[in-house]
């Protein structure tokens, strides 16, 4: 039973546009949120977190979404950049922020043409 | 700063070996937790260490099992090999436990 589902294994999208992850969830227990980038070869490079008290998150040009009601999170990427293509992963922990525990989605391939 | 290495990078064994990997993680910190990818099954959680103790454990058989030293440096040992348990194994660090966690780049087992 899959705890943090992300729908669409792939997205593509053109350089400048923006980028939309989903990610959702079905623990309701779940209190902090992470995105995790992953390039080929390498290990997953933490990109942005939101705890459930919050429903916004920005940096830079990464922004994360949280929907309590729809048990439902996204990240978006404005603009996006070639150098941005990867497979994102989302991730849930009921633990407060203490990460330890991370129970992660399977992941969405980005490609962003030039 | 040196970021979390984890050793061996690439591993054969045969079903029904053990298997020893080595996680030493980036200088100050004390939390580490081990991932098992696989395509199917995606990232899932082995365990977690903190202080050489075990604070949490994932759904894994009892085969896999972990320590943690003093120096915070952590292992993970697979015994009796099946095919299935070919994946990477990724590590990951954080300076505490409530801190963002750093992942190494992983040691890709292939089981024959």
């Amino acid at each position: 039973d899959q705890q943090v589902k992300q729908n669409s294994p792939s997205l593509s999208v053109q350089e400048g546009r923006i980028s939309i992850l989903n990610c959702d969830y079905t623990n309701s227990m779940f209190d902090y949120f992470l995105w995790y980038k992953k390039y080929p070869a390498e290990g997953p490079t933490f990109l942005i977190s939101i705890s459930s008290i919050k429903d916004k998150n920005e940096d830079g040009r990464f922004t994360v979404f949280l929907n309590k009601s729809a048990k439902h999170l996204s990240l978006h990427i404005v603009p996006s950049q070639p150098g941005d293509s990867a497979v994102y992963f989302c991730a849930a922990s009921d633990r407060g922020g203490s990460q330890g525990n991370l129970i992660f989605g399977k992941g969405t391939k980005l490609s962003v043409k030039p | 700063k040196a970021g979390v290495t984890q050793t061996p990078r690439y591993l054969i064994k045969t079903r029904g070996q053990q298997v020893t990997l080595s996680c030493s993680p980036i200088s100050g910190h004390r939390s580490v937790s081990w991932y098992q990818q696989t395509p199917g099954q995606g990232l899932q959680f082995l365990f977690e260490y903190f202080s050489e103790t075990q604070r949490n454990k994932g759904n894994f058989p009892g085969r896999f099992s972990g320590r943690q030293f003093s120096n915070s440096r952590s292992e993970m040992n697979v015994s009796t090999l099946e095919l299935g348990d070919s994946a990477l194994y990724l590590c990951a660090t954080a300076r505490d436990l409530n801190y963002e966690q750093y992942f190494g780049p992983g040691t890709r087992l292939t089981v024959t």
